[in-house]
């Protein structure tokens, strides 16, 4: 079982209100990840991190923003939630392991986001 | 361009049968083919993960087997559990970059009844 955790698990929200979704991990991963995931549908990576004061945007565009401030924690944030962006969004980390290898992405439980 | 794909999309079975998940890939430079299973309402959860040189994997029940020349990958399930209800994804990830960019596929959704 990861150490990974997420707040809230579910949120339900109207337009226009300000919402940010906390991640944080206890394993000392460097690097962290936040997905979108529709029903049915594949992950899709909107943003990462590779350490302290580091954040990328991901594949798919979105509205939200992030920060790491400190190592485990990783809160995304949407300035203005509007109806499209009612989705799961799932929180991950994992350390660097060889370059063949590849690194193993824990994953938290995620957020089911419902905006009105 | 990248792609994963699995089929079927989704499944139900008896308890106690076996079942085998495919999964294609375009994914090149290839790297590792994992499988996660994720449970309704809960994140992935890594199962397996094989690189290029790995044929097959096992992890309980769980067997996974990687042909990397046709580039497919498939999960078995032997003597299925209700609890083996979930969602199975393919991810594959590459070499092109220091990200080690993952690309997933939308999941096969087994259903185990008893």
């Amino acid at each position: 079982e990861a150490d990974i955790y997420q707040t809230p698990r579910y949120l339900v929200i109207g337009t226009g209100k300000k919402i940010t979704l906390e991640c944080s991990q206890t394993m000392g991963h460097d690097k962290m990840y936040w997905y979108q995931q529709d029903p049915g549908m594949e992950l899709h990576l909107i943003h990462y991190s590779y350490g302290v004061n580091s954040t990328e945007k991901g594949d798919l565009s979105s509205e939200s923003t992030v920060s790491r401030i400190r190592t485990e924690h990783f809160p995304l944030t949407l300035e203005s939630a509007r109806p499209s962006h009612t989705s799961q969004y799932l929180c991950a980390s994992s350390e660097s392991q060889t370059p063949r290898r590849g690194e193993t992405q824990y994953f938290g439980p995620g957020t089911r986001l419902l905006v009105l | 361009k990248n792609q994963v794909e699995q089929s079927p999309q989704s499944l139900i079975i008896l308890e106690g049968k076996n079942c085998t998940l495919q999964c294609n890939y375009t994914v090149s430079p290839f790297s590792n083919l994992r499988w996660y299973k994720q449970d309704t309402g809960r994140g992935p959860v890594s199962l397996t993960i094989m690189t290029f040189s790995e044929n097959t994997k096992s992890n309980g029940r769980y067997t996974a087997t990687l042909d990397a020349d046709t580039k497919q990958s498939s999960l078995h399930i032997t003597a299925s559990q209700l609890s083996d209800s979930a969602s199975y994804i393919c991810v594959v990830s590459d070499r092109g970059s220091t990200l080690g960019r993952l690309y997933f596929g939308r999941g096969t959704q087994l259903t185990v009844w008893p």
